[in-house]
């Protein structure tokens, strides 16, 4: 089974709004990064975030991390309909292993 | 940054034929690799853990003389999909650990798309 859920698994919204993202796994982890993957294509590396870390930014881009609640979270701020794409969390419980991924959140940014 | 390719980028072949994909780190040395495997709409599935020297890692429920793995050098790792069926038809990526600022980050290949008529 799939080490991490995210929800929602769609998300429609207007340009100019923030998205956010949510995604929860079972294990403890080493780090955690966000991925993005437009229709068809490869994926593109977001933001990692480790285990001792709480909060990244990176751009338009916010990730929190909460080890407790093993959850985190992708804000997208002032979203663009160039952000639409499917995002994914992956965790790794390792620094180099295998990454873990998400379901996934498909996000729509209307124009 | 560091850099992933694949190739072919996408492939059709017939059943019962074998079809192998390359997946290269180009900047940088990766002893380990990771193949998964993407059906559509659906999220990434770790398929095996690609090793340089040694014999590939497969998860559980993947037929390791189906998907026959070799990590040549420490650039190259080739994924073959021997006897293919539509079945096998899917999105198949690679990926490659790069340390980074204290972290290794995976880096993907854009993928490789496989049809099998």
């Amino acid at each position: 089974s799939q080490q991490g859920e995210e929800d929602p698994q769609a998300l429609s919204i207007q340009e100019g709004e923030n998205a956010t993202m949510n995604c929860s796994y079972k294990t403890s982890i080493n780090n955690l990064q966000w991925y993005r993957q437009n229709s068809g294509r490869g994926l593109v590396h977001l933001i990692l975030i480790r285990s001792n870390e709480r909060e990244k930014h990176s751009g338009r881009l916010r990730v929190t991390l909460d080890t407790s609640k093993k959850s985190s979270s992708l804000l997208i701020t002032a979203s663009r309909a160039a952000d639409t794409a499917s995002y994914f969390c992956a965790t790794r419980n390792t620094n180099a292993g295998k990454s873990t991924f998400g379901d996934g959140t498909t996000l729509t940014v209307k124009p | 940054g560091a850099v992933v390719s694949q190739h072919p980028s996408w492939v059709i072949c017939k059943s019962g034929t074998s079809v192998k994909i390359e997946c290269r780190s180009l900047d940088f040395q990766a002893t380990t690799m990771f193949w998964y495997r993407q059906f559509p709409k659906q999220s990434l599935m770790l398929m095996a853990t690609s090793n340089e020297g040694s014999k590939a890692t497969y998860e559980q429920g993947v037929e390791k003389d189906k998907f026959l793995i070799n990590h040549a050098s420490l650039t190259l790792s080739t994924l073959t999909v021997t006897s293919a069926h539509p079945e096998d038809s899917s999105f198949y990526i690679c990926s490659a650990p790069k340390l980074g600022q204290g972290s290794y980050e995976q880096y993907f290949g854009p993928g490789t798309r496989l049809t099998v008529t």
